[in-house]
C-alpha cells in the first residue's frame, strides 16, 4: 500500500542544536517533495520544495535532502530556536488517476530553551 | 496583503442542517483546494478546482459539494452534515496546478473548525 510516514514521536531538542525530521514514503514516485510548517490553530505555511533531480536544498537555517532510492527526505533546522517549535508536514506530488499533493501526518517539534 | 480567508472560523451545528464554508483568495490564483485535517491522518484533499467552472473530486469527497463561479471564491457546501464530518477544514490556493513547472507552493487559509452534533 502507499503511505507517507514522519517521525512517529514528538521531537524535543535543546536550543542551538540541529533538529532532523524524517519523511519516508512507500510505493510513490514523487516528482517533488515539499515541507510546510504548521502552528497550533493555523494553516500550514510553505517552507521548501525539492525536485526529484535535486539532492539537497537550503534556505537560511533550513536544509532538505531528497533520496529517491531510499524514498526518504530529511529536513534539518540548524541552530534551532524556541520559535521553531511547531508541527512540520511533508507533502509529495504524485501522478495517479489525477495529479495531487499528498500530505504526511506531521512531526511535532519542541525546542527547549 | 496576499491571503486566503475562510469564514466562519468556528462552527457548531447539528446533523442534517445545511451549511456553507466560504473561501476567498486575493492573489488571482487559478488552483484552489479544500482539505480536512484529522488527528493522525494528515491533510486529506476533499475537492479541487483548476479554474473557474472546473472542479473535481479529491480523496474524500463524499458528503461535500463545491462550486467555482468566480476565480477568487471557492465555497465548500455540506448539504446534510453528519458527525463524521467534524474536523478542521482548510482552503488553499496556488498560482498554478501542482503538476506545472511554475508551481511552488500552496497558500492556506486560517482554518475552520467544524463540530457536527
Amino acid at each position: 500500500s502507499q503511505k507517507i510516514e514522519q517521525n512517529s514521536e514528538a521531537l524535543n531538542i535543546q536550543e542551538g542544536k540541529t533538529a532532523t525530521l524524517t519523511c519516508n514514503y512507500t510505493n510513490y514516485s514523487p516528482a517533488y517533495l515539499q515541507w510546510y510548517r504548521q502552528d497550533p490553530g493555523r494553516g500550514p505555511v510553505f517552507l521548501l520544495l525539492i525536485r526529484e533531480n535535486e539532492k539537497e536544498k537550503r534556505k537560511e537555517r533550513l536544509k532538505v535532502t531528497f533520496d529517491t532510492t531510499l524514498k526518504q527526505s530529511l529536513f534539518h533546522i540548524t541552530a534551532s530556536q524556541p520559535a521553531d517549535s511547531a508541527t512540520y508536514l511533508c507533502a509529495l506530488y504524485v501522478k495517479t488517476s489525477y495529479d495531487k499533493v499528498i500530505f504526511g501526518p506531521g512531526t511535532s517539534l519542541s525546542v527547549i530553551p | 496583503e496576499a491571503q486566503v480567508t475562510q469564514n466562519p472560523r468556528y462552527l457548531i451545528t447539528v446533523t442534517g442542517k445545511k451549511l456553507t464554508v466560504t473561501c476567498s483568495q486575493n492573489m488571482n490564483h487559478e488552483y484552489m483546494s479544500w482539505y480536512r485535517q484529522d488527528p493522525g491522518l494528515g491533510l486529506r484533499q476533499i475537492y479541487y478546482s483548476m479554474n473557474v467552472e472546473v472542479t473535481d473530486k479529491g480523496d474524500v469527497p463524499e458528503g461535500y459539494k463545491v462550486s467555482r463561479k468566480e476565480k477568487r471564491n471557492f465555497p465548500l457546501i455540506l448539504e446534510s452534515p453528519s458527525p463524521n464530518q467534524t474536523s478542521l477544514y482548510f482552503c488553499a490556493s496556488s498560482f498554478s496546478h501542482p503538476g506545472t513547472v511554475s508551481y511552488n507552493e500552496q497558500f492556506f487559509g486560517p482554518g475552520t473548525r467544524l463540530t457536527v452534533l
